[in-house]
């Protein structure tokens, strides 16, 4: 059973469009992680939500945190071709080998110049 | 530059075969990951040690070890490689488990 579901598993866009990727799970999770992983690179940390509601921003790109804490959402506002990607969501393992991170499967972001 | 270094980058193995991924870390970071990649399955964690001198086993750990003698290096041993374990793999490290996890370049292995 996936633990975390992301979606859309692969996403194809133009360069200045707007896009919405997504992360969810059946189970409350107290924090979640968002990372980028670029082609032939290891994944890099963007932002850890942990409050329900929450928003951060980074520059053009913008974490919501559900309500319920199982679901969190990343919208970029006029993607660009840097921001071409693997985009992964991860939880904290509870329990036995607490503190280790659960990942989705991720999104694959391109954008075309 | 501080960070995580990974060898070798790539290596094509016989199966059957031992190897070891090297892992080096200079964040002075109390713990660290091994992770796999696959297509369609996403990062799995094989094993983790949250100090020096304690490891556990993650969501895949058969047919790999681990060792962590001091607090920088955290080699993975493949005792008798099979083709199912080629892949990319990953270390990485955190302040403590709680913390940001900062991955290295990866390794990407195959078994033949």
């Amino acid at each position: 059973t996936q633990l975390l579901e992301q979606s859309p598993q692969f996403l194809s866009i133009q360069e200045g469009e707007n896009l919405t990727v997504y992360c969810n799970s059946s189970s409350v999770f107290s924090s979640l992680q968002w990372y980028r992983q670029e082609p032939g690179e290891g994944p890099v940390l963007l932002v850890t939500v942990v409050t329900g509601g929450e928003v951060k921003k980074l520059k053009r790109l913008t974490f919501q945190f559900g309500d319920a804490r199982k679901d969190s959402s990343l919208h970029i506002t006029a993607a660009q071709p840097g921001d071409t990607g693997l985009y992964l969501c991860a939880i904290q393992r509870v329990g036995g080998s607490q503190g280790n991170l659960i990942f989705g499967k991720g999104t694959k972001l391109s954008v075309k110049p | 530059i501080a960070g995580i270094t990974q060898a070798p980058t790539s290596q094509i193995l016989a199966a059957g075969r031992r190897m070891t991924l090297r892992c080096t870390q200079d964040m002075r970071h109390n713990a660290m990951y091994w992770y796999r990649q696959d297509l369609g399955l996403g990062l799995r964690l094989i094993h983790y040690s949250n100090t020096a001198g304690t490891t556990g086993k993650g969501e895949v750990p058969d047919g790999y070890s681990v060792s962590r003698a001091n607090t920088d290096d955290f080699p993975l041993t493949l005792a008798s490689a099979v083709p199912s374990q080629t892949s990319v793999y990953f270390c990485a490290s955190s302040r403590d488990r709680y913390n940001e996890q900062f991955f290295g370049p990866g390794t990407r292995l195959t078994v033949l």
